[in-house]
């Protein structure tokens, strides 16, 4: 992995469901790993950064985890509801600066 | 606390023209850094400033710059503008570090190149 890939590129699911997203990141010179959400006509909002590799971190429905050894990292969205239709960014930092994925844009139907 | 305040929200050039945009970061916070993003694409990191300095720089040509003052302002320039350079800018700020602190966004700044 020479850049920092998100997938899949979108989802649609339905209220309730369960889903997750994956970041796939290099894994040499890494520092930190940054997921933020970003709502449309909103700023990007941090949600969680991890640097320790099994890194759990969680935010009322929303948790992710770390592999640094492997280089990826998921976020997972419990329960999802209309309001968590966002584009959810990772970011991979090293090297003195943050590399972003495309983002995965999330759409939760009523 | 007031949050990253970016000016002007909405920016028309022609090609040739130079611009200059505005970010205040959060009080307090002493790291900015500017990112672009065009249509498809995800955040491009352009460059980040920490008391006054530039830190790190993304690869973008000379024709954009940046600079940040002693109130940890900072503005970020961009000369003889191409049509490729319509995008949205975004600035963010930390503490201390982007690298492993969280960033605080400001609302962007759309620049349309005409």
């Amino acid at each position: 992995i020479l850049n920092v890939e998100q997938s899949p590129q979108s989802l649609h699911v339905q209220e309730g469901d369960s889903t997750n997203f994956t970041c796939s990141f290099p894994s040499s010179n890494f520092y930190a790993l940054h997921w933020y959400r970003w709502e449309t006509a909103k700023s990007p909002e941090a949600l969680f950064v991890m640097t320790l590799n099994g890194d759990e971190k969680k935010k009322g429905r929303i948790s992710a985890t770390l592999n640094t050894k492997e280089g990826y990292s998921y976020l997972y969205i419990k329960g999802s509801q209309p309001e968590d239709s966002a584009t959810y960014l990772c970011a991979s930092s090293g090297g003195g600066k943050s590399t972003f994925g495309d983002g995965t844009t999330l759409t939760v139907k009523p | 606390k007031a949050g990253v305040t970016q000016t002007p929200r909405y920016l028309i050039k022609t090609r040739g023209q130079q611009v200059t945009l505005s970010c205040s970061p959060i009080s307090g916070h002493r790291s900015v850094s500017w990112y672009q993003q065009t249509p498809g694409q995800g955040l491009q990191f352009l460059f980040e400033y920490f008391s006054e300095t530039q830190r790190n720089k993304g690869n973008f040509p000379g024709r954009f710059s940046g600079r940040q003052f002693s109130n940890s302002r900072s503005e970020m320039n961009v000369s003889t503008l191409e049509l490729g350079d319509s995008a949205l800018y975004l600035c963010a700020s930390s503490p201390w570090t982007t690298l492993d602190e969280k960033l605080f966004f400001g609302s962007g700044t759309q620049l349309s190149v005409l």
